[in-house]
C-alpha cells in the first residue's frame, strides 16, 4: 500500500516559533509537494520539488521554506510561525510523468498558531 | 490563467439522486484533470481522472464529462449515497518544469438518508 506520511496529524505552536512539518513517502517518486487548505480557498501550493535539493515556489511561499535532503523526504518551515499560519497543512507525491500522474497526499497536519 | 473555478461551494442531495459539480479553466495547456474526493480527517484521494482527448469517463456511480471547447469539465455521481458525503475537488495539471497541480476550491457533499 502506497504512503505519504506527515509526522504530525495536530500541531499546537506560539507565535514566532520555528516550526518543521515532516514528510515521507514511500514510492520513490520525484515529485514532492507542499499544500495549505483553507475553507473557501481550495488547496493552495506553497512549495514543490522535482528531485532532491530542488524546489520551487508555489503560489503562497511567504513565510515558508522548505528542505529536501533525500528523495523520499520532504519539509516545511515556518521560520516565525503567526496565527495568519493556522491552517490544514497537507504533503503529496507524484511520479515526473508525462500528461499528468496521479498525486497521493498524506493524512495532513492541522496546526494551530496561538 | 493558472485557475481552476469550482462550483458550487456545498450541495445537498437525496438519497438516490445525482450529485453535479462543475469546474472551468481558461489555459489550454492543462492536460490532465483529475478529481479528488476527502473525508473529514483525510488526505485527498483520487476519485477519477480524465484527459482532454476523451469527452466522457465513468467509473462505476462516477462520470466525468469533459467539454474542451467550453473549457469545463463536470462531476456526476449517479445514485447519490450517504457514504458519499464528503468534498470533492477538480484539478488540472500543467507542465511548468514538472507537472504542477491546480486545485479547485472544493465543494462539500451531503447526501441525506
Amino acid at each position: 500500500d502506497v504512503k505519504v506520511t506527515q509526522s504530525s496529524r495536530y500541531l499546537v505552536k506560539r507565535t514566532g516559533e520555528k516550526v518543521f512539518l515532516e514528510c515521507v513517502q514511500d514510492m520513490d517518486h520525484e515529485n514532492m509537494f507542499w499544500y495549505r487548505q483553507d475553507p473557501g480557498l481550495g488547496l493552495r501550493l506553497i512549495y514543490f520539488s522535482y528531485d532532491v535539493k530542488m524546489k520551487e515556489k508555489g503560489d503562497i511561499p511567504e513565510g515558508y521554506s522548505v528542505s529536501r535532503e533525500k528523495k523520499e523526504r520532504f519539509s516545511l518551515i515556518l521560520e516565525s510561525a503567526s496565527t495568519n499560519q493556522t491552517s490544514m497543512y497537507l504533503c503529496a507525491s507524484s511520479l515526473l510523468g508525462q500528461g499528468g500522474t496521479e498525486a497521493f497526499f498524506g493524512q495532513g497536519t492541522r496546526l494551530t498558531v496561538v | 490563467q493558472q485557475q481552476v473555478k469550482q462550483s458550487p461551494q456545498s450541495l445537498i442531495v437525496q438519497k438516490g439522486g445525482i450529485s453535479i459539480i462543475n469546474c472551468a479553466y481558461e489555459n489550454t495547456a492543462f492536460d490532465y484533470f483529475p478529481w479528488y474526493q476527502q473525508f473529514p480527517g483525510k488526505g485527498p484521494a483520487l476519485l477519477i481522472a480524465i484527459r482532454p482527448d476523451v469527452s466522457e469517463k465513468k467509473e462505476g456511480r462516477f462520470t466525468i464529462s469533459f467539454n474542451k471547447s467550453a473549457k469545463q469539465f463536470s462531476l456526476h455521481i449517479m445514485d447519490s449515497q450517504p457514504g458519499d458525503s464528503a468534498t470533492y475537488f477538480c484539478a488540472a495539471t500543467f507542465y511548468s518544469g514538472t507537472y504542477k497541480y491546480i486545485f479547485g476550491t472544493g465543494t462539500r457533499l451531503k447526501v441525506l438518508a
